[in-house]
């Protein structure tokens, strides 16, 4: 396993289409998350999985966007009807919920995102 | 809710020498965990640093290390031998050590330029 995996890498979309992002986290962790990125700014929390279970979602994840993590491995993010103001990096993470031998139990691995274009 | 300030949207240092970026963070919380992450332009962000606020002493990573002031909530990185590659976007970063999620919070970063 070489790290956490985002497809595609790259996706260039009209307004009010629906896009899907996949995520494939480090296999032995069981913690995913996801961040947006827009231009100029730092990651910002989205949503939480631990396993298969949504624990935790960001006011910043409208009733547009569903994500799910059906078998506690890979994840997806959909955003139907898509605006020009979902452009943006979405960046996937995953992290071990108890310690892993060398690693520590709360450091997050991220993918190479997925950079949205909403034309 | 927990703030993360970067003050310094660009910086930029000579090959071979010595930056600090700077980092402080609002929190009510007494014990957490800082972070420094690198994204170089197009690629995938890193960890560079990672403090734990119950530690006094400053983390260090080979020519990387921190000023960690929790009185002061402030939290620098300290670049030494400044290499080109170390040209990318550093993001300070807070995660609470309690709850169910463990988000990172981020600031909104700090260009580091390096000139040859």
């Amino acid at each position: 396993d070489t790290g956490v995996s985002q497809n595609p890498r790259h996706k260039i979309t009209k307004r009010g289409q629906n896009v899907t992002f996949r995520c494939d986290p480090i296999s032995e962790h069981n913690r995913l998350y996801w961040y947006r990125q827009t231009l100029g700014q730092g990651p910002e929390f989205l949503t939480y999985f631990q396993n298969e279970a949504q624990l935790e979602k960001s006011r910043l994840l409208s009733d547009r966007f569903s994500a799910e993590r059906p078998k506690g491995s890979f994840s997806t993010l959909e955003i139907q009807r898509t605006e020009q103001g979902d452009s943006a990096m979405y960046l996937c993470a995953s992290s071990p919920s108890r310690p892993v031998p060398g690693l520590p139990s709360y450091e997050q691995y991220f993918g190479p995102g997925t950079r949205l274009t909403v034309t | 809710a927990q703030t993360v300030t970067q003050s310094q949207p660009e910086m930029s240092v000579q090959e071979a020498e010595t930056v600090t970026l700077s980092c402080t963070y609002d929190t009510s919380e007494s014990d957490y965990y800082l972070f420094w992450y690198k994204q170089p332009p197009s690629r995938q962000m890193i960890l560079v640093i990672r403090q734990e606020a119950y530690k006094q002493q400053n983390a260090t990573e080979n020519r990387f290390s921190v000023n960690f002031q929790k009185a002061a909530k402030s939290f620098s990185l300290k670049i030494s031998d400044s290499q080109l590659g170390d040209a990318a976007m550093y993001f300070c970063a807070y995660r609470s050590v309690g709850g169910s999620q463990g988000n990172l919070i981020f600031g909104k970063g700090t260009k580091l330029s390096v000139k040859p």
